[in-house]
């Protein structure tokens, strides 16, 4: 089975700086991995994945999340944030063979002006 | 990217009556859909896993007598909160996949259920 955590619940964070949620997973198989973001009462959005090749992956809204296989990590990072990107942010595995998503507890990035 | 809709967003029903969620995949074809319970500050927990014409497959601890899933046609299922009481209340989001390389799942808005 897999899991997954993100270690930090709440992230505060000034408009304008930088910002890095964690997420760290646990399988004993090889895995696929996203990060999702999900805005007040709606559902979710992939934000950006990582499936194979190279282990830096980036997003069209300036986010980016780096696959370290020996640490089991899928931190994601913004240089600079908005204030929409105020939302809560999920991190997820999937098995490469399988087609059910685990998600982790979520991390809700509030940003301040 | 696909679009997948439900329908309420939102309902209110009384403790003991029978409410049905719909979730629409608009511009594929669903093969799998699949059905989230997420509480308030939660995560997202997957409840039961439906293929096309077959019956449904649930996590455990998901009771399927009272969640009820139906996966009729490759854009639509349903799911089926009967007798529901208060701790049933909920944000219930569906997703649907179309298969592929890794099997992504497209997401619906959600719909938000309070029994009273």
């Amino acid at each position: 089975a897999q899991s997954v955590t993100q270690l930090d619940s709440q992230v505060p964070v000034f408009e304008e700086a930088p910002v890095e949620l964690r997420c760290n997973y646990s399988s004993s198989v090889s895995v696929y991995l996203f990060w999702y973001v999900q805005y007040p009462n709606q559902g979710l959005q992939l934000l950006l994945k990582y499936l194979s090749g190279s282990t830096l992956v980036e997003s069209i809204n300036g986010f980016e999340a780096e696959f370290n296989k020996s640490q089991t990590s899928f931190h994601l990072r913004k240089p600079s944030v908005h204030i929409s990107d105020t939302a809560e942010y999920f991190c997820a595995v999937s098995v490469r063979s399988g087609n059910k998503l685990t998600f982790g507890g979520g991390t809700r990035v509030l940003v301040k002006p | 990217g696909a679009v997948v809709s439900q329908h309420p967003s939102w309902v209110i029903c009384k403790s003991g009556t029978s409410v049905k969620i719909e979730c629409r995949s608009l511009d594929f074809q669903a093969t799998t859909m699949f059905w989230y319970r997420q509480f308030p500050k939660q995560s997202l927990m997957l409840m039961a896993t439906s293929n096309e014409g077959s019956k449904a497959t649930y996590e455990q601890g998901v009771e399927k007598d009272k969640f009820l899933i139906n996966h009729a046609s490759l854009t639509l299922s349903t799911l089926t909160v009967t007798s529901a009481h208060p701790e049933d209340s909920s944000f219930y989001i569906c997703s649907g996949s179309a298969g592929g390389s890794y099997n992504e799942q497209f997401f619906g808005p959600g719909t938000r259920l309070t029994v009273l």
